[in-house]
């Protein structure tokens, strides 16, 4: 069965450093999304991206965030400069048309220290 | 706002059936997502219902009715390993954003 593939499954980095997580969407799906969840809480929308732009971010996805699809098959998520609190798992999803085929990945744990 | 609602836990015995109710508020709603996640693990799809009514499938089974804002998932012969978080969340936008719920945590007795 397919499946979204993410690197690394764990981060630890200093507070203030950029970390980029990555991402490989299936392969024939246009959608794509990051999500994250906090230890012990939801899961949260970042953002999701069709078309080689974003479609829809949401408040947490702020001018510290930034998504970039740089070839065919990898989809990333950069932090600029880390805070404590953006301590989560992070997920990315893709999916076919739509809603359709909405499959995620296994995650990675990032930790700020 | 998008507010999604289920139960935060529910303890159920082996073999018995147990349904999660899940109700939600959303505007450009799409359809509505279950997923089982494990402690530390992935979100796993279980059903994605964007009709009224019910789809079954295997021991799980989905319930779905737009005009309430109300779903449920059913849960038949439970056995152990179904101890797990399950998660509510509705697919809502052009976009397919998913909004989910706080999970309700399953534990499953002997």
């Amino acid at each position: 069965e397919p499946e979204v593939t993410q690197t690394p499954s764990h981060q630890v980095t200093q507070m203030g450093q950029e970390v980029i997580l990555r991402c490989v969407p299936i392969s024939n799906h246009l959608y794509f999304y990051w999500y994250r969840q906090i230890l012990g809480q939801k899961v949260e929308f970042l953002v999701s991206f069709y078309n080689n732009e974003i479609s829809e971010k949401s408040e947490i996805f702020d001018d510290q965030f930034s998504v970039e699809r740089p070839d065919g098959s990898n989809f990333t998520l950069k932090i600029r400069s880390t805070k404590l609190e953006d301590s989560a798992m992070y997920f990315c999803a893709s999916s076919d048309q739509g809603s359709y085929g909405y499959t995620f990945g296994s995650g990675t744990r990032l930790t700020v220290v | 706002g998008q507010n999604i609602d289920q139960p935060t836990e529910m303890t159920a015995t082996e073999g018995a059936i147990v349904q999660i109710n899940c109700t939600y508020q959303t505007s450009g709603f799409n359809g509505l997502f279950w997923y089982q996640q494990h402690a530390g693990e992935a979100p796993t799809f279980l059903s994605y219902n964007v009709l009224d009514g019910l789809e079954e499938k295997g021991r799980f089974s989905s319930f779905l009715s737009r005009s309430k804002g109300y779903s449920y998932l059913l849960l038949k012969e439970l056995q152990m390993k179904d101890s797990a978080s399950y998660l509510c969340a509705a697919s809502t936008g052009t976009a397919s954003k998913l909004t989910f719920g706080t999970g309700t945590r399953l534990q499953v007795t002997l």
